[in-house]
């Protein structure tokens, strides 16, 4: 089965700096990468998500890059705020309607 | 987005017992529902795939005796925990993916259940 592995655990940046979390997954079936967002105490929230027909996704401050060769992607975050603490989760699945297999998921701390 | 809804948000229940927690999704349709498990810092853990109208499937190690799946309508999905014990306690939480054929999903906002 699929099995996505996520880098780094934890992530100190200043605030303005910028964050990068890196995810590689094993099945090459996946075309499905989503990133949540999860704050303490509250269900995971998407971000962003890109599907595999695209190399990469941009909304404002977060973007996501996709190699399918490789079979990484990552998230980037410009311009961090201390709001962007939390947990950052990627993820990947095979098809439409399919649970979602989830990365073991990134700290980032934005100190001000 | 959609809007996935869970119920209770917490609950705290004595050894022995049962909980039921709810999982709706309020402005769409869902035959398919996930439910996870998260352990305190750890990753979303898939326990089974709530189907609608049929029996649900469970990963590897769930027992499906302990955890009942009901996925009774199109909106609402149920997951009752029987004789819960402490090392039930954790976060559970439900997501669903629209029946339009996106890949989209949407997650509840969790239910943390404590057993004493």
């Amino acid at each position: 089965g699929e099995n996505v592995e996520q880098h780094p655990s934890t992530l100190s940046v200043q605030e303005g700096d910028s964050a990068v979390i890196k995810c590689t997954y094993s099945d090459s079936a996946s075309n499905y990468f989503p990133w949540y967002k999860q704050e303490l105490g509250k269900g995971p929230q998407l971000i962003i998500d890109i599907r595999s027909n695209v190399g990469e996704k941009k909304d404002q401050r977060i973007a996501v890059t996709l190699n399918k060769t490789a079979k990484h992607f990552s998230l980037h975050i410009t311009e961090t705020q201390p709001e962007d603490s939390a947990v950052y989760f990627c993820a990947a699945s095979s098809q439409a309607g399919t649970a979602l297999i989830f990365g073991k998921g990134t700290t980032l701390s934005v100190s001000s | 987005g959609a809007v996935v809804s869970q119920h209770p948000s917490r609950v705290i229940c004595k050894s022995g017992t049962s909980v039921k927690i709810e999982c709706r999704s309020l402005d769409f349709q869902a035959t398919t529902m996930f439910w996870y498990r998260q352990f305190p810092k750890q990753s979303l853990m898939l326990m089974a795939t709530s189907n609608e109208g049929s029996k649900a499937t469970y990963e590897q190690g769930v027992e499906k005796d302990k955890f009942l799946i009901n996925h009774a309508s199109l909106t609402l999905s149920t997951l009752t925990v029987t004789s819960a014990h402490p090392e039930d306690s954790s976060f559970y939480i439900c997501s669903a993916p629209p029946t339009d054929g996106t890949d989209t999903q949407y997650f509840g906002p969790g239910t943390r259940l404590t057993v004493l």
